[in-house]
């Protein structure tokens, strides 16, 4: 049973370019839900995707964006990278049983450096 | 006021001993609570949730939410090096499925 995958697991950009991480979700998940960790910091979520749609976002600028496809799988587009966008980039997949105790599952994150 | 806050320790602990973890929340109406262990350079990983009033017990693992007090905690017995970890509690602040608000983490240190 495939847990979540994400991919690339490290990434190097320059200032002002724009990346493109992936996520898989756990096998029989739906909902894809993005997280961006500072070092020494707490997972800030970025936003949620579910039926292909944004369904909720957190406290991010327009820069980052998503994408949600039939397969359930997830992108997440940075534009006009900033060196603040520095961090670990974490994908959680979870199922969508209309209640509100259904756990995260993580992937093994996108180690992102801006330079 | 953070939505989710938790003391950053670190919290040394000796082995064999009862680790106790805590963390508060600001928003009354939240209905899930979760707990996650993070190593170093490593995701988080799911210990427990819970969502009514009480304990839940699990292993060496007991989660306790006083949501009268907005108060949730870890407790970790009989406390293993292997335990040595950041402990993110994280909070459902709706009843739907929907975004989960983690806290800044508590590091644990068991030393032996």
């Amino acid at each position: 049973d495939a847990g979540v995958t994400q991919s690339p697991t490290h990434l190097i950009k320059t200032r002002g370019q724009q990346v493109t991480l992936r996520c898989s979700p756990k096998s029989g998940h739906d909902t894809v839900s993005w997280y961006q960790q500072a070092l020494g910091q707490g997972p800030q979520f970025i936003f949620q995707y579910y039926e292909e749609e944004e369904r909720q976002r957190g406290n991010f600028p327009d820069r980052f964006s998503g994408h949600q496809f039939p397969n359930y799988s997830s992108e997440l587009n940075v534009n006009a990278l900033l060196l603040g966008d520095s961090a670990l980039y974490l994908c959680a997949s979870s199922l969508d049983t209309g209640a509100s105790n259904s756990p995260l599952h993580f992937g093994n994150g996108t180690r992102l450096t801006v330079t | 006021q953070k939505e989710v806050e938790q003391n950053s320790g670190p919290l040394s602990v000796p082995e064999g001993a009862i680790a106790s973890l805590n963390c508060t929340y600001s928003d009354r109406g939240s209905q899930s609570f979760f707990w996650y262990r993070q190593y170093s350079g490593k995701s988080p990983e799911l210990i427990m949730f819970i969502y009514s009033n009480g304990d839940k017990e699990d292993g060496r693992f007991t989660a306790q939410l006083n949501k009268a007090s907005q108060y949730v905690s870890l407790l970790i017995r009989d406390s293993q090096p292997s335990d040595s970890a950041t402990y993110l509690c994280a909070v459902n602040p709706d009843s739907s499925a929907s975004k989960i608000i983690f806290g800044s983490g508590t590091r644990l240190s068991i030393r032996p």
